[in-house]
């Protein structure tokens, strides 16, 4: 079964401090990575996204990932981040061979304190 | 702005009624999916359309159906509705002619039942 992995529920980081957000995926063709990012009340943004190539990703809003296939992962980064950043993030996989559909994470709720 | 269009944003409604959800995907969109996300289950994929076509179905309830007509709008039907059926139903939309392009999606309609 396809299913997507976020282990932290809640990550809080100062302003201005690196930021690392961990997703694992399991899956079983070969995937299509996102990251979504949504703040309250409000729709899904994309991010970032991976479709082949170069495993490391740039997104929007100075965010990056890194699609690691051997460790199954795809890890959101920033290496500064400020208090507009707070939000909920979600990680996705898809794959052509499911039609593209979407399989999301729990999603990390992140917290900037200044 | 996405290109996809959700109505209405905001729905308030008794148990045991049936409303419906709109969708109208970006432009040339072939490819309809319907998402819910709430508390408890995240976010879920619920079903696909694909030119008019049902193409993929998740965790989606008898009491909801969906369809996709000629001009490619989609509609979901929630039916005998229960206070566990409030959440955000996110409609998304892409186009497979076009490989390596991510679901566009739109701002989500809240559905609350009282």
């Amino acid at each position: 079964a396809q299913s997507v992995t976020q282990p932290d529920i809640h990550i809080t980081v100062s302003e201005g401090a690196s930021l690392e957000l961990r997703c694992n995926y399991s899956y079983g063709a070969t995937p299509y990575l996102f990251w979504y990012v949504q703040s309250p009340g409000q729709g899904l943004q994309l991010l970032l996204k991976y479709f082949s190539g170069d495993t490391l990703v740039q997104g929007i809003k100075g965010f990056e990932a890194e699609f690691k296939r051997s460790q199954s992962s795809f890890n959101l980064r920033k290496p500064s981040v400020h208090w507009s950043d707070a939000a909920e993030y979600f990680c996705a996989v898809g794959a052509e061979e499911y039609g593209n559909k979407l399989v999301f994470g729990a999603g990390t709720i992140l917290r900037v304190k200044s | 702005d996405s290109g996809v269009t959700q109505t209405p944003k905001h729905l308030i409604t008794a148990t045991g009624q049936r409303v419906t959800l709109r969708c109208s995907p970006r432009s040339g969109d072939l490819s309809v999916y319907w998402y819910q996300q709430s508390l408890d289950q995240g976010l879920q994929f619920l079903i696909q359309y694909y030119n008019g076509e049902e193409r993929a179905k998740g965790n989606i309830l008898e009491r909801f159906s969906a369809q996709q007509f000629p001009d490619l709008h989609s509609e979901l039907n929630l039916s005998s509705l229960e206070l566990g059926d409030s959440a955000l139903y996110f409609c998304a939309s892409s186009n497979p002619l076009y490989p390596n392009t991510e679901a566009f999606f739109g701002q989500g309609t809240r559905l609350t039942v009282v």
